[in-house]
């Protein structure tokens, strides 16, 4: 059983730009949530997708935005990016989108905004 | 709100030596999953042990076990015969019924384990 991964591993963009992360789910995993990880600190829910669908946002601007694909894959876009930006990114899956299912998490990806 | 703390930034301790993490949340809801979370340096955030707030019986999974008070709001987490390998950050989290699977985190625990 393949886990969740993540593409790139890092990455460095400038302010203004614009950015794309991608996240594969776990085999069998319907649901991907993506949380925003600031240096030393807790992660903080960005949103969540189910079955392509989105399906709760935390408190991000609208430049946060989101896909799902029909293989359940998820990407993140970060639009005009700024230097608050600059976190890790993680992916978790699980298998629904209930409070019993367990989150499977990716190694993230770093996001350098200069 | 529903929100995560954890008093302790920092905590080292002995090889073979127990430690307590505390944590304490706040949540209106009373259904909800409480969650240990393992941060080490490779990033991969790895699931500790889980509580569900409907049982009274405390979590165990090997070293690793729970108290939990509902009412004081309090989960800690008690790791025994620490390893080496158990030097990480930790984070406290929970998951709501109205919330579903999206988890809300605490700031963090870094332990250390000493040789």
């Amino acid at each position: 059983e393949t886990g969740v991964t993540q593409s790139p591993t890092h990455l460095i963009k400038t302010r203004g730009q614009q950015v794309t992360l991608r996240c594969s789910s776990q085999s069998g995993h319907n649901t991907v949530s993506w949380y925003q990880q600031a240096l030393g600190q807790g992660p903080q829910f960005i949103f969540q997708y189910y079955r392509e669908e989105e399906n709760g946002r935390g408190n991000f601007p609208p430049r946060f935005s989101g896909l799902q694909f029909p293989n359940y894959s998820s990407e993140l876009n970060v639009n005009a990016l700024e230097l608050d930006d600059s976190a890790l990114y993680l992916c978790a899956s699980s298998r629904g989108q209930n409070s019993y299912n367990e989150q499977f998490f990716g190694p993230g990806t770093r996001l350098t905004v200069l | 709100a529903q929100t995560v703390t954890q008093s302790q930034p920092e905590m080292s301790v002995q090889e073979a030596e127990t430690v307590t993490l505390s944590c304490t949340y706040d949540t209106s809801e009373s259904n909800y999953y409480l969650f240990w979370y393992k941060q080490p340096p490779s990033r991969q955030m790895i699931l500790v042990i889980r509580q569900e707030a409907y049982k009274q019986q405390n979590a165990t999974e090997n070293r690793f076990s729970v108290n939990f008070q509902k009412a004081a709001k309090s989960f800690s987490l008690k790791i025994s015969d620490s390893q080496l390998g158990d030097t990480a950050m930790y984070f406290c989290a929970f998951a709501t019924e109205t919330s579903g699977s999206r988890l809300t985190f605490g700031e963090g625990t870094q332990l250390t384990v000493n040789p």
